[in-house]
């Protein structure tokens, strides 16, 4: 089957650094997203990795290993305005996106 | 730019009714989808379209139908609403026309409860 699997939950403090792990498993690879919802809002769009390594973007950093079927979401300098839910998405061979429940990342100050 | 819009808003339905969900982007974007978002699930495809008319069953198509007339319009029917559709609806449209690795952009969303 088909599985994306992240921590349900973290809470961070402001100012701080934080990662979010997301590991997969599916029928073919295409790349990985990581999206980013606030709440009663809708998804948007963080970052994709197809090839392996570290894609740096702000203070949103973004990694991939294709043969651990393993990516994560880093985020740096934390702000209050972070606290949301982060989710994971892989593209399968159909090039369909399969999507983890998704982070809720707490803020603290 | 609106990017996608969807409507209602919200809404609360009586079991057996039917319902049409509406989605419009004026990106001109190829493909189009229909997600469901339920607590602790991860967002589950309902039917997608890869190009103005044709589409394609998702993951979760039971219960939905979809039509895709011209490029800017993908709404979504329930023909007969069960409680089991109770859930938050986000339309996305990416401007590939079904390759899957373009970027997907999501609509606010429609809340629906049915009784």
């Amino acid at each position: 089957g088909q599985n994306i699997d992240q921590p349900t939950e973290m809470t961070a403090t402001e100012g701080a650094i934080v990662q979010i792990n997301c590991t997969y498993q599916t029928s073919g690879f295409n790349g990985l997203f990581w999206y980013q919802q606030h709440a009663g809002e809708a998804p948007t769009f963080l970052s994709y990795n197809v090839l392996d390594g570290l894609e740096e973007k702000g203070r949103f950093s973004s990694f991939l290993s294709r043969s651990k079927g393993y990516s994560y979401l880093l985020l740096k300098e934390l702000q209050m305005k972070d606290s949301a839910s982060y989710l994971c998405a892989a593209v399968n061979s159909n090039y369909q996106l399969i999507w983890g429940a998704g982070t809720k990342l707490i803020i603290k100050p | 730019t609106a990017g996608i819009t969807q409507a209602p808003t919200s809404q609360i339905l009586a079991a057996g009714r039917s319902m049409t969900l509406r989605c419009t982007q004026d990106m001109r974007h190829n493909a189009m989808y229909w997600y469901r978002q339920d607590l602790g699930l991860g967002l589950r495809l309902i039917h997608y379209s890869n190009t103005a008319g044709t589409t394609g069953k998702g993951e979760v198509p039971d219960g939905y139908s979809v039509s895709r007339a011209n490029t800017d319009d993908f709404p979504l029917t329930l023909a007969s609403a069960v409680p089991s559709q109770t859930s938050v609806y986000f339309c996305a449209s990416s401007e590939t026309t079904g390759g899957g690795t373009d970027t997907q952009y999501f609509g606010p969303g429609t809340r629906l409860t049915v009784l």
